[in-house]
Order: C-alpha cells, then sequence, then structure tokens
C-alpha cells in the first residue's frame, strides 16, 4: 500500500490565524481525498484534489475556508484559515490504494 | 436519521472474547463495505473489505453483510490487547467513491 507521511502531527492555533498541513504520498496517485474527523462523528470528506485542476468541495465546505494546493501526484496541502475554535479537530488525508483508503496519520488541531 | 449509524461504545471486553462490532445503514444502493481500524493518534488502516451480501472470514475477523437488514458486523476472536482501538465501518455505492463512514466504536481489550 501506498505511504502517506503527513504534517505536522498537532498543533495549538490562535483563533483569526491560518494553518497548512502537508501530505506527501510515497507514489503518484490520481485523487487525494482530504477528511475531518471530530469526536464521536464520523469521518467527513471535506474535498477531493487533483492534480492539475481545482479541488471538488462537498457540501458546507468552501473554498476560502479550506484552500487546497496539489502542485504534482505525489502532495497536497490543506489550508484551515481564519481558524475559530470550531474548526478544533483531526484532519486526514488520504488515497485510494485499489483495495480501499490509505490514511496519513492525521493533524490534531485545537483553536483556541 | 444518520446515513450510517455505530454504537460509539466505549466496548471494553477480556482478553479471548468475542467481539461483535456493528453498523446499520439506511442506503439500500450501498454495495461495498468496509471496516477500518484507527489506533490512537494514527489514521485509519483497513481491515476488511466486503462486496455485496456474505461473509468474509481472515484470521481471527469475520465480516458479514445483510443487506436485506441494512446490517454489517464484524467479529473478532480470541481478542488481544492489540485489538484495542477504535473501529469504523464505511461504504458506498461504487468502490471506493463516495464512501460514507460510521461514527466508529472505540474498543478495548483487557489483558
Amino acid at each position: 500500500s501506498a505511504v502517506i507521511s503527513q504534517k505536522p502531527s498537532r498543533d495549538i492555533c490562535q483563533r483569526g490565524t491560518s494553518l497548512t498541513i502537508q501530505c506527501q504520498v510515497d507514489s503518484q496517485v490520481t485523487m487525494m481525498f482530504w477528511y475531518r474527523q471530530q469526536p464521536g462523528q464520523s469521518l467527513t470528506l471535506i474535498a477531493t484534489a487533483n492534480q492539475g485542476s481545482e479541488a471538488t468541495y462537498e457540501s458546507g465546505f468552501v473554498i476560502d475556508k479550506f484552500p487546497i494546493s496539489r502542485p504534482n501526484l505525489t502532495f497536497s496541502t490543506l489550508t484551515v484559515s481564519n481558524m475559530s475554535p470550531e474548526d478544533s479537530s483531526i484532519y486526514l488525508c488520504s488515497v485510494d490504494w485499489g483495495s480501499g483508503y490509505t490514511f496519513g496519520s492525521g493533524t490534531r488541531l485545537t483553536v483556541v | 436519521q444518520k446515513e450510517v449509524e455505530q454504537d460509539p461504545g466505549p466496548l471494553s471486553v477480556p482478553e479471548g472474547a468475542i467481539v461483535s462490532l456493528n453498523c446499520t445503514y439506511s442506503n439500500s444502493a450501498f454495495q461495498y463495505f468496509m471496516w477500518y481500524r484507527q489506533y490512537s493518534r494514527k489514521g485509519p488502516e483497513l481491515l476488511m473489505y466486503t462486496y455485496s451480501s456474505g461473509n468474509k472470514e481472515d484470521g481471527r475477523f469475520t465480516a458479514q453483510v445483510d443487506k436485506s437488514s441494512k446490517y454489517i458486523s464484524l467479529f473478532i476472536r480470541d481478542s488481544q490487547p492489540s485489538d484495542s482501538a477504535t473501529y469504523l465501518c464505511a461504504m458506498s455505492q461504487v468502490y471506493n467513491n463516495d464512501m460514507r463512514f460510521g461514527a466508529g466504536t472505540r474498543l478495548t481489550v483487557k489483558p
């Protein structure tokens, strides 16, 4: 399976600031996915990132709040902008590796 | 009603017990059913994958799908402390596309 390096693993941020999360995959993949995992809630897809095109956002998520970059087939970033305490969550990137999704280890974000 | 319902637990069992984890769903179009295991401070990892109804066994793990009842289960035999994790069910209409996840059940296996 693919190996995903995600960083930072955790951060504590002030409200109103932005945080960029990076994911590096050890193989070329067409699509990368960004999820949010809130305590006691289902994994929620934020957006799908294809190389060379704009990311596709799910209902309830907008580009101004969660801009995504996908400069090549092995790398993507998700920025959480103008953060509020409600953005405190775990953020995960993942790729479709044929036999299920492979996930990064997650970024635990706390906004104070 | 949520599309996928999963009891969050927590579930605590003694070592060696048989564990039963379950999810119900509302969308009859789901065809692909998966179980992911997530250790603390790690991302989910695929444990089992089943297409349509029936059983699938892999070592100590058995996945069951009952589409008529919209109910899926994961059984863990001879549970070990290393099985302590959160287990998430996931399902989709098309393989690996638009997956819907349950909230996860936290399992602790005590030595």
